[in-house]
């Protein structure tokens, strides 16, 4: 157990949906990373916050937002979901927000868009 | 741009018998590297990760990897595999001004009794 948390572990939706995903960091922990798995794509980064604030962005679609609040847990945002964004979405949290520093995944939530 | 290449997207071993999962980058900066472990239906558990302190590399479950500069390469391996061993292992590169992590493909570990 990393504890990092990600709610829910399952989400199972429509194409043109919006969804959102939950992750609370480790206790101390100030940054938050979001990733996504899938069998194409393999594991790409597409955002990072560090204490509230937008950090670095990877490959991240305009359909897709994050944001981080004030105690730390972050969400990201879905929005006019297709077909191909059916994945596993990690989060990851760690201690500092600099290259580096180890990041710690948390279980995930797999997405289904049919 | 940073990337990692593992070689071999399935390896094969004999409970017992050396583990070596090759992992080489291309970077423009010094890198930060890490190996990172997946059991199915789990996340991601780091391993190890080098950050400039020491070429070898000791990471948790008897693994270690060495960063080689001249050869580009931070190979992970094991004196003696176990069947708990058998999973899909991520290489990885950070550093240059990206925080997030690059990830390699993967390599599916499979042990043989």
């Amino acid at each position: 157990d990393s504890g990092v948390t990600q709610t829910p572990k399952h989400l199972i939706t429509a194409t043109g949906q919006r969804v959102t995903l939950r992750c609370s960091p480790r206790s101390g922990d100030l940054s938050v990373y979001w990733y996504q798995q899938s069998l194409d794509q393999g594991l790409q980064f597409l955002i990072q916050y560090y204490n509230g604030e937008e950090r670095a962005k990877g490959n991240i679609l305009e359909r897709f937002s994050a944001q981080q609040f004030p105690d730390l847990h972050s969400e990201l945002n879905l929005s006019s979901l297709e077909l191909g964004d059916s994945a596993l979405y990690f989060c990851a949290s760690s201690v500092v927000g600099v290259a580096g520093a180890a990041q710690y995944f948390g279980p995930g939530t797999r997405l289904l868009v049919l | 741009a940073q990337s990692v290449t593992q070689l071999g997207s399935h390896v094969s071993v004999s409970e017992g018998a050396l583990v070596l999962l090759r992992c080489n980058y291309s970077s423009s900066v010094p890198p930060y590297l890490f190996w990172y472990v997946q059991y199915p239906n789990q996340g991601l558990q780091l391993l190890l990760k080098y950050t400039s302190a020491a070429t070898l590399v000791k990471g948790i479950n008897g693994f270690e990897a060495e960063f080689k500069k001249s050869e580009t390469s931070f190979h992970l391996t094991k004196p003696s595999a176990h069947m708990s061993d058998a999973a899909e292992y991520f290489c990885a590169v950070s550093g240059g001004g990206a925080d997030g992590l690059t990830f390699g493909k993967g390599t599916h570990l499979i042990i043989q009794p």
